[in-house]
């Protein structure tokens, strides 16, 4: 099992352009979620997945889009880049309600100038 | 509005000396309240977690100790390591709830 895998790593972004953070999982979990990861503010929830086909807003989601067409998978979709933005994004899995389950991916280091 | 917070901000420890992080936070219906470990440029992962009903738990050298009536939980690392040298994170969950909320997080260096 690969886990929660994230692409890309780095990337840099000039205001105003657009990107989609890829994620995807091979545990067959149905919760998955995005966080962001500020300096002295922990991790902050942006938008979450119970299954396919259905989400939900976090508790920053402003900027943000989610879909979930597949179990797999659950890309995060910047639609116009702020230096507000710049942070580092993380992807999470976990099986149906057990927070025991749950995995992180990587990261996904954002920088918009 | 941080409904979890953490302390100290960053900890320096001797080796074999013990580390102990604090969490308190403020909705009482939270009943999840697990901690991660990240090392630099990785994901957290789940390091122990711990529900209302007990006062403590123990995994190895890591334990929390729980208090309800306090609002309050804590992450005693025995023995530290310099392998334990990381950013550790509290979080907390409540019934309904799809996420946790987590705390700012520790830098913890343990010095050989």
């Amino acid at each position: 099992n690969a886990g929660v895998t994230q692409t890309p790593k780095f990337q840099v972004l000039k205001t105003g352009q657009s990107m989609t953070l890829q994620c995807a999982q091979d545990m067959n979990h149905e919760y998955m979620s995005w966080y962001r990861q500020d300096p002295g503010m922990g991790l902050r929830l942006i938008h979450y997945s119970v299954g396919a086909g259905i989400t939900d807003q976090g508790e920053v989601p402003n900027g943000y889009n989610v879909s979930r067409s597949t179990t797999e998978d659950f890309p995060l979709r910047l639609l116009s880049a702020a230096p507000s933005q710049t942070s580092v994004y993380f992807c999470a899995s976990r099986e149906g309600a057990n927070l025991d389950t749950q995995y992180f991916g990587p990261g996904t280091r954002l920088t918009v100038l | 509005q941080q409904q979890v917070k953490q302390s100290p901000q960053s900890l320096i420890v001797q080796k074999g000396g013990i580390s102990i992080i604090n969490c308190a936070y403020e909705n009482t219906a939270f009943d999840y309240f697990p901690w991660y470990q990240q090392f630099p440029g990785k994901g957290p992962a789940l390091l122990i977690a711990i529900r209302p009903d007990v006062s403590e738990k123990k995994e190895g050298r890591f334990t929390i100790s729980f208090n309800k009536s306090a609002k309050q939980f804590s992450l005693h690392i025995m023995d530290s390591q310099p392998g334990d040298s990381a950013t550790y994170f509290c979080a907390a969950k409540g019934p309904g709830r799809r996420a946790l909320t987590f705390g700012s997080g520790t830098r913890l260096q343990v010095q050989p």
